[in-house]
């Protein structure tokens, strides 16, 4: 798997259910970010997770990290047809100077 | 008004031309990218500059220059525009390398 790898690529729910979604990667992290995109606009920041930190909430969104397996889960609870969006995983890695890397996404569709 | 702006929003362009995507911030961020994004492929960062005389090359930067004219702008130049150059691109800011990021709305660019 590359840096930062989503899977499911897309995710089909209805309103009301719970959305999990994972994030892969490689290499050492310092953090990893949670972005969400409604289609064909800019990207938005949703949670940041460090490296010693094991699970962050925000409103509806709960993301969990285990370094040990080098992965990450978002779980959006209660879903809303406005949830439907893309949503990326970036990971910062151990190193100075380097940028944030964007996974290729998940697509979630929630429909009423 | 938005922390983040993009223009032009829509850009149709030929083979060959060359085309400026300009960048503008009012967050005070020293950090700022160009990021290209392609249906599947998701974000792909080409250049990225940590203050005004920092400037570096991201996964992606054949094709492309970029001027840090100021703390607040930040321009993508194609030299000379290619049809697989066709995409939507992003500028984003932050404050810190593996800190939280925030985008502008993007611009389609197409070329023929």
């Amino acid at each position: 798997s590359q840096q930062g790898e989503e899977d499911p690529q897309a995710l089909s729910i209805q309103e009301g259910e719970n959305a999990t979604m994972n994030c892969s990667y490689k290499t050492s992290i310092n953090n990893l970010q949670w972005y969400r995109q409604n289609s064909g606009r800019g990207l938005v920041h949703l949670i940041l997770i460090r490296s010693n930190e094991r699970e962050k909430h925000s409103g509806r969104l709960r993301v969990t990290l285990d370094t040990s397996k080098k992965s990450s889960s978002l779980l959006i609870t209660a879903s809303r047809a406005a949830d439907t969006a893309s949503y990326f995983c970036a990971t910062a890695l151990n190193q100075a100077g380097t940028a944030l890397i964007f996974g290729k996404g998940t697509t979630l569709s929630v429909s009423s | 008004d938005a922390d983040v702006t993009q223009t032009p929003r829509n850009r149709i362009t030929k083979t060959g031309k060359r085309i400026m995507l300009e960048c503008s911030q009012t967050k005070g961020h020293d950090r700022m990218y160009w990021y290209r994004q392609d249906p599947g492929l998701g974000l792909r960062l080409i250049y990225y500059s940590f203050d005004v005389k920092d400037i570096n090359k991201g996964e992606i930067s054949d094709g492309y220059s970029v001027s840090r004219q100021a703390q607040a702008k930040f321009s993508l130049s194609l030299e000379s525009a290619i049809p697989n150059q066709t995409a939507l691109y992003f500028c984003a800011t932050g404050t810190g390398a593996q800190e939280t990021q925030y985008f502008g709305p993007g611009t389609r660019l197409l070329v023929l």
